[in-house]
């Protein structure tokens, strides 16, 4: 069946380092979207992308969708304390399945 | 608009028990969503509704669980027998589709424990 990986499980990076989280699907999605939960909170959506090769950019976050819209990135470059949480990307494919990834678990040194 | 509200928000029961979930969707939305959040397994969809429709049910567990929306403002998550492994933060979200667009707004959660 359609699986959507998404790497890494963890990261700890320093305040003021780079961040990058990627998802990979068995299948072409039709869209993907990004969410993130705060410790304790639930999901807050942040973006969707839909065409191929797609690059949106929320101020200091970047989001991209791969060529052939099998895969997908999360950048944050000079992460702050605010950026802590796990970040999910949500595959959806043509045939009107959804599938979250596993989450990136961003914690950060001060 | 409160957003998607979610009752209760904690549930302590016994193994074995009924346990009944409850959401009501933002106003407007046309699909809605029941997840279950766990340490080991993550964020699993369990089904969603569009117009009070099931389309994908394929997540639901087993047949311990149901999932029904009699309207476009209600929609219950009920396990029935419980059991300890079904312990997790159950979420309901909802969404409006435009076009291909469809953000999924989250409800706070119901945290569920089974003794």
């Amino acid at each position: 069946g359609q699986q959507v990986m998404q790497i890494p499980q963890y990261q700890h990076v320093q305040e003021g380092e780079d961040f990058t989280t990627y998802c990979n699907s068995s299948t072409t999605l039709s869209n993907i979207q990004w969410y993130k939960q705060r410790p304790g909170g639930h999901p807050v959506f942040l973006i969707q992308l839909v065409k191929s090769g797609e690059v949106k950019k929320q101020k200091r976050l970047t989001f991209q969708f791969g060529e052939a819209k099998k895969n997908s990135s999360l950048h944050i470059t000079a992460t702050q304390t605010t950026d802590v949480g796990t970040y999910f990307c949500a595959g959806y494919s043509s045939a009107s399945k959804i599938i979250f990834g596993s989450g990136t678990r961003l914690s950060i040194r001060p | 608009d409160a957003g998607v509200i979610q009752s209760p928000r904690h549930e302590v029961t016994e193994m074995g028990q009924e346990v009944t979930l409850r959401c009501k969707p933002i106003s407007g939305h046309d699909y809605l969503f029941w997840y279950r959040q766990t340490m080991m397994r993550g964020l699993e969809l369990l089904i969603y509704f569009n117009n009070n429709v099931p389309i994908d049910d394929s997540g639901m567990p087993e047949d311990r669980f149901s999932a029904k929306m009699p309207n476009a403002s209600f929609s219950t998550l009920k396990i029935q027998p419980s059991e300890p492994r079904d312990s997790a933060v159950y979420f309901c979200a909802s969404s409006l589709r435009r076009n291909s667009y469809n953000e999924q707004f989250f409800g706070p959660g119901t945290r569920l424990t089974v003794l």
